[in-house]
């Protein structure tokens, strides 16, 4: 059974990158597509993008300018770094497993970041 | 991108009774060439994320009761809860993953 487990800082400052990291147990890293999704404090889920093995990429265009997503084959990781946060950035990232089909079959727990001061 | 939109928002059911979820797609996530929705149903407990129920618009996960189920083609989709227990009072949740990028529906609220 896959499990991913998501850290990285609770609290971010305005202007500041977020950076997270996924780590993924119960399957290799490699093979699959891995996402990051964000949920609201008003509870709206938003995909930010996802990242292949291999490192290729592809982003939410509403935030592409500012995400970055890599993968460490070796930790059998990937990261988010979001730059420039404002307070509406402020969400629970999840990371998860893409099925084929790019549907989302295994989620992390979520980890609450907060953009303030 | 394609916006999801769920109807209710939120809905009171009585146990034992049936619950239905809509959700509608501004434009068709049928892709010709596999024939298939691509179209998936979520549901979320508070503390936890969300637990696929079902995919392709109608084929329910492993493990996931016969009472859920999942209908509809094109743009519109529906979920079913035909005898609502007290463990199904959730949040739920359509998303497309047809298109880049992935959205999801603005969640819809089971309560009894």
């Amino acid at each position: 059974q896959v499990q991913l487990q998501e850290s990285g800082p609770g609290l971010v400052k305005p202007s500041e990158t977020l950076s997270l990291t996924c780590t993924v147990s119960g399957a290799s890293i490699s093979g699959f597509y891995w996402t990051w999704i964000r949920q609201t404090p008003g509870k709206r889920l938003e995909w930010i993008g996802y990242v292949l093995y291999t490192g290729s990429t592809g982003y939410n265009p509403s935030l592409k300018s500012r995400v970055t997503m890599s993968v460490d084959t070796s930790k059998n990781q990937f990261s988010l770094n979001l730059r420039s946060v404002t307070a509406a950035d402020t969400a629970v990232y999840y990371c998860t497993k893409v099925a084929d089909g790019g549907l989302f079959d295994s989620w992390g727990q979520g980890t609450l970041v907060t953009v303030s001061t | 991108d394609i916006v999801m939109t769920q109807s209710p928002d939120s809905l009171a059911v009585s146990l034992g009774e049936r619950a239905t979820i809509n959700c509608k797609s501004s434009q068709s996530v049928l892709y010709n060439s596999d024939n298939r929705n691509y179209l998936a149903w979520y549901q979320q407990k508070p503390g936890q994320p969300p637990k696929l129920l079902v995919s392709w618009a109608s084929t329910r996960e492993s493990g996931v009761p016969d009472r859920f189920s999942g209908s509809g083609s094109g743009t519109d989709f529906t979920l079913t809860i035909s005898s609502l227990q007290a463990e199904d009072v959730a949040v739920y949740y359509c998303l497309q993953h047809l298109n880049i990028p992935r959205t999801f529906g603005q969640g819809t609220t089971v309560e009894i």
